[in-house]
This record gives C-alpha cells, sequence and structure tokens, in this order.
C-alpha cells in the first residue's frame, strides 16, 4: 500500500501561490514527511521536510496538520522554472517511500 | 564539486545479458540507495546500505544484486532474472540534518535492454 497519495497533476498561474496537497493517513509518530521535486528525469532535489511543525525555507512552506495525516507544501510565488514533478515521500527511518508524484505546470 | 556521480547516463544491452551501473559519491555520507522509476511512477527502492559491506533490500530487489566495498560506492548489478529491467536507475545518499535526513541524488541512468 503507498503510504502517500498525491493528485496526478495540477496548474497554477506564474506569480501565485502553488498549493500542493499530499495524504499520508498511515504515517507513525517518528516518521518524517519530505518534499522532492524532478525536473525533466534529473535526480529529484530536497524541498523541505518536517515532522509536526509547519516549516519553511527558502524555496517553500511546509503545512502539517495537527492529526499528521495530511500535508501541503507551498510554493509563495510560482515561476516557470517551477515547472516540475512533486513528490511527497514518507522516511521511516531506513527508507524514503515515495508516492506517484503531483505534477505542476506554471502557466505564463 | 562534492556530489554524485551515476555513469553511463545511457546504457543499451541485450536481454539476457548481466549489466552493472555504477554509483560513486564523494560526500562522505554512509548511506546509499538504488531506486528504479518507470514512466509516469514515483520511485521505488530497490536496495538501500546504511554502512559499508552491509546493504539491505528495498521492495523491488528481485533480479538486482549490489555490492558496498567502499564507503563511496555502491554499483547495482541487473541481472538477466530481472524480467522488465527498462527503466531510469537513480542512486541517493543521505546524511543526518537538523531534525531529520536529506537525500542527494545522482543523474541517475537510463538503461534500455534490447
Amino acid at each position: 500500500d503507498a503510504k502517500t497519495t498525491q493528485p496526478p497533476s495540477m496548474d497554477c498561474a506564474e506569480g501565485r501561490a502553488a498549493n500542493l496537497p499530499c495524504n499520508h493517513s498511515t504515517i507513525s509518530g517518528n516518521e518524517y514527511v519530505y518534499w522532492y521535486r524532478q525536473i525533466h528525469s534529473q535526480g529529484p532535489q530536497y524541498i523541505i521536510h518536517g515532522l509536526k511543525n509547519n516549516e519553511t525555507n527558502e524555496m517553500a512552506s511546509l503545512i502539517i496538520t495537527e492529526d499528521r495525516k495530511s500535508s501541503t507544501l507551498i510554493l509563495p510565488h510560482a515561476t516557470l522554472r517551477d515547472t516540475a514533478v512533486y513528490y511527497c515521500i514518507v522516511y521511516t527511518g531506513n527508507q524514503f517511500y515515495f508516492g506517484t508524484g503531483t505534477s505542476l505546470t506554471v502557466i505564463p | 564539486d562534492g556530489g554524485i556521480t551515476q555513469s553511463p547516463k545511457y546504457l543499451f544491452r541485450k536481454e539476457g545479458q548481466n549489466v552493472t551501473l555504477s554509483c560513486e559519491q564523494n560526500l562522505n555520507h554512509d548511506a546509499m540507495y538504488w531506486y528504479r522509476q518507470d514512466p509516469g511512477q514515483g520511485l521505488r527502492l530497490i536496495y538501500y546500505s546504511q554502512i559499508v559491506n552491509d546493504f539491505q533490500k528495498g521492495d523491488i530487489a528481485e533480479g538486482y544484486s549490489v555490492s558496498r566495498e567502499k564507503k563511496e560506492s555502491f554499483p547495482l548489478t541487473v541481472t538477466s532474472a530481472q524480467k522488465n529491467p527498462t527503466a531510469f536507475y537513480l542512486c541517493a545518499s543521505s546524511i543526518m540534518v537538523a531534525g531529520g535526513y536529506e537525500q542527494f541524488f545522482g543523474p541517475g541512468t537510463r538503461l534500455t535492454v534490447l
């Protein structure tokens, strides 16, 4: 069974915030949520991760619900370069479990 | 520059032949991973190694083998027992960061079995 569920695709207007949802309803208390993105079949790139608290870095914000069963990745001002496949991942302590990803298209 | 190197970028083999994919890292990371990615799919874990001379099977290890004789190297062999080996293969390493681990990926090797 997949540990994460994501919508297969989303569009976002350039300059607007992109909100990418992820469900991880079976996550355990000590398992982290990670987000990576992949552009043109290159190696995935790290974006952000968190356990319980909301997190923010120079790339994005991660909002985790209080029950930890879902999270949202927020790209505050999407650019054309943000067009990619975004993966929500659960890290169990020794394995990273990737979902099937959301293909985000940023529209000019 | 520090990073993960995978070679070659494209690899072609005939059916029934074993093939070894190279993965080298100079990041001094203890843990290394091999993933397989099929078109339109997420990454699936083949094998991982947390220390030298030790490795564990992932979700799809059948038909693959690995070795970890050196910290910086984690080669993957795709054997003839792998029924559908054509795929994009990604190697990664990880290191502990504040509040968890960060995984770094190589550029990948696209294997086509003819």
